[in-house]
């Protein structure tokens, strides 16, 4: 079983659209987050919840919005796609000092 | 100001050999953590090794070792007998504390590169 699963892997869509990508994690770890890699590799933290409460929101565009409606599960929203948005999308959850990642979420925005 | 420092974008290796990745931190809390995690060509993130800073001893699992240099705040990835598997991205992470909560911030990462 994945600890942390996205959906899609994959994601191709046109400027302008609206998207989700899901995150599920079965390790009963209270906090999960969204972390987005750039086209030159670097990963930067966007959003955590803790127990479904939004707790680290990370200069973010507003047209992205996180929702946790249990705390094995992180979704995050996207309105009105932008070239920029296109990148890998991250979720990752944690207990502790142990930290696991999801395969990743490619958006590619065209 | 940067937190997380590595400064090697690229080393190559031959199998068999050992090699070091670089990582330096910038924080001032006593108690933080450090992280270094594995990024194949498949893309996905593989946690490698975790140092805590009042961990008395370096951290090792299996192949993967920590040079942990506390004053001179260096948290260095040692890879005993290079294989074929380890080329990837490496990325050294440190936990950072926001207003209600941590999160890892990354290192622009090392991409290793083993020949045979």
């Amino acid at each position: 079983d994945t600890a942390v699963s996205q959906t899609p892997k994959y994601l191709v869509t046109q400027m302008g659209n609206d998207k989700s990508i899901k995150c599920e994690q079965n390790l009963g770890h209270d906090t999960m987050y969204w972390y987005k890699q750039d086209s030159k590799k670097f990963l930067k933290i966007m959003f955590s919840y803790n127990n479904k409460e939004l707790i680290i929101n990370e200069t973010v565009p507003n047209r992205f919005s996180p929702k946790s409606p249990d705390k094995a599960h992180l979704n995050l929203h996207i309105n009105s796609l932008e070239l920029g948005d296109s990148a890998v999308y991250f979720c990752a959850s944690s207990q502790g000092n142990t930290i696991y990642f999801g395969e990743g979420s490619w958006l590619t925005v065209v | 100001a940067q937190k997380i420092t590595q400064t090697q974008p690229g080393m190559f290796v031959q199998e068999k050999e050992a090699v070091t990745l670089d990582c330096t931190y910038d924080t001032s809390d006593p108690s933080y953590g450090l992280f270094w995690y594995k990024q194949p060509s498949s893309g996905e993130m593989i946690f490698l090794i975790y140092q805590g800073s009042y961990d008395q001893q370096n951290a090792t699992e299996g192949r993967y070792s920590l040079n942990f240099q506390k004053a001179r705040k260096s948290a260095n990835l040692v890879i005993s007998a290079s294989q074929l598997g380890d080329s990837a991205m490496y990325f050294c992470a440190m936990r950072e504390v926001y207003q209600a909560g941590t999160a890892l911030i990354f290192g622009k990462g090392t991409t290793l590169s083993v020949s045979s």
